[in-house]
């Protein structure tokens, strides 16, 4: 069926490290992708997007890569803080009336 | 995000009883959205609204009801409570510019059904 996922449920880096967050998606007309960011007793926070006509995109610390080939969205985080902890979520539009379908996130903890 | 608001943030209540959260927003947004996260999975949209006189089913609708009272106001209810409506809340907002969606949420509304 179509679905957003997740490859990795946890992942666990080290302070400084880079961290690379990777999503699957399956339905190849979704045009826009978001990633969120939400800690614990919050709600979601808009980290980065990307629309399908670009591969890259760069923020703060944050790129978001898509792979339209293989239906593949990463958020790597570049030097990687105890203030991203948090759970990971990639969410898809499918065409530009359509909603959000969220994928199930990734939980990352940074050991200091 | 302080641009979107709900009330209450915890509720505790028991299977039957009517319950309505309130989301509010000041971003001038024309479209909003309830979603529902039970632990560990992601976000399932319940129902939206493009604007005051647009209301649309998500798709877990069954068991809740919407009204949009106002561009800036989308309360969700339960008619009759049940325990499986146990779950955190959000709502959303966005506009709709430049073919873009990006969903802005509130803080969220633990509720617990007995």
């Amino acid at each position: 069926g179509e679905s957003v996922g997740l490859h990795l449920p946890t992942l666990s880096v080290q302070e400084g490290d880079n961290s690379i967050i990777n999503c699957a998606y399956s339905n190849s007309a979704s045009d826009y992708f978001i990633w969120y960011k939400q800690e614990s007793g919050k709600g979601p926070q808009f980290i980065i997007d990307i629309r399908s006509n670009m591969d890259k995109r760069q923020g703060q610390r944050v790129t978001v890569l898509l792979n339209k080939t293989v239906k593949h969205l990463s958020l790597q985080i570049a030097a990687t803080q105890p203030g991203d902890s948090a759970v990971y979520f990639c969410a898809e539009r499918r065409g530009s009336q359509g909603n959000l379908i969220f994928g199930k996130g990734t939980k990352l903890s940074v050991k200091p | 995000d302080a641009d979107v608001t709900q009330t209450p943030r915890n509720r505790i209540t028991k299977t039957g009883k009517r319950i309505m959260l309130e989301c509010s927003q000041t971003k001038g947004h024309d479209r909003m959205y309830w979603y529902r996260q039970d632990p560990g999975l992601g976000l399932q949209l319940i129902y939206y609204s493009f604007d005051v006189k647009d209301i649309n089913k998500g798709e877990i609708s069954d068991g809740y009801s919407v009204s949009r009272q106002a561009q800036a106001k989308f309360s969700l209810s339960l008619e009759s409570a049940i325990p499986n409506q146990t779950a955190l809340y959000f709502c959303a907002t966005s506009d709709f510019g430049a073919g873009a969606d990006t969903q802005y949420f509130g803080p969220g509304t633990r509720l617990t059904v007995l």
